[in-house]
């Protein structure tokens, strides 16, 4: 159980386009999900934080307008990258927790390549 | 702010090779800690978690040791085999959000 999956795996895009990555949690109800980035060779670095029917909370230093979050049902969460620009080319992370921040369970992950 | 370090890699070992992956951290409060695992194409899996001082963590043959003392919490197997090749993430639990370290790329060859 606790499978979390997302989609697309992977995209390529044109500078300026939007894209939208969703985060779904297959086989339970998640009251909260994570957006996180990671950088080749770095650690996850924690984007914003969503809990069902909620607006997100967004890390210092994350851009709400750039990269926005919708979590309209306990088993969906997306993140929409708007305006995208070649550094927001990364690898986009989504997690999923039933209740405490320390159980979370993740998806594979979306590698974003904008062009 | 909370923080966490761990070895830098890649570390490539031989199968049945002891393995060890350092991590120390910083935090303030008492956190809990815990290693994550990322197999190619997957996402991250908890390994092992530890919840409060000289506690000890273990799945599949992995421990760590929750020390408070060094603020530590070390990964070590005994003999690892090839499917243990993947990328090992140690991390806390602090004000409402994981922190985690820069992974270490694991590889075993047979």
């Amino acid at each position: 159980g606790a499978v979390v999956s997302q989609h697309p795996s992977w995209v390529i895009c044109k500078s300026g386009t939007s894209v939208k990555i969703e985060c779904r949690s297959l086989d339970f109800q998640a009251t909260t999900m994570f957006w996180y980035r990671q950088f080749p060779k770095q650690s996850l670095m924690l984007m914003a934080t969503s809990n069902e029917g909620s607006k997100a909370t967004y890390e210092q230093g994350v851009e709400k307008d750039k990269f926005l979050i919708n979590h309209a049902s306990l088993t969906l969460s997306t993140l929409t990258v708007t305006s995208a620009h070649p550094e927001d080319s990364s690898f986009y992370i989504c997690s999923a927790s039933r209740q405490a921040v320390e159980t979370q369970y993740f998806g594979p992950g979306t590698r974003l390549l904008v062009l | 702010g909370d923080s966490v370090t761990q070895m830098e890699g890649p570390v490539t070992l031989s199968e049945e090779a002891f393995l060890t992956i350092n991590c120390t951290y910083t935090a303030t409060g008492y956190p809990s800690l815990f290693w994550y695992v990322q197999y190619p194409g997957e996402g991250l899996q908890l390994l092992l978690k530890a919840t409060k001082a000289d506690d000890k963590g273990s799945n599949k043959g992995f421990e760590a040791t929750y020390r408070k003392e060094t603020t530590s919490f070390h990964l070590e197997k005994g003999s690892v085999q090839v499917s243990d090749s993947a990328v090992y993430f140690c991390a806390l639990s602090g004000s409402e959000k994981l922190v985690f370290g820069k992974g270490t790329k694991l590889t075993v060859n047979p």
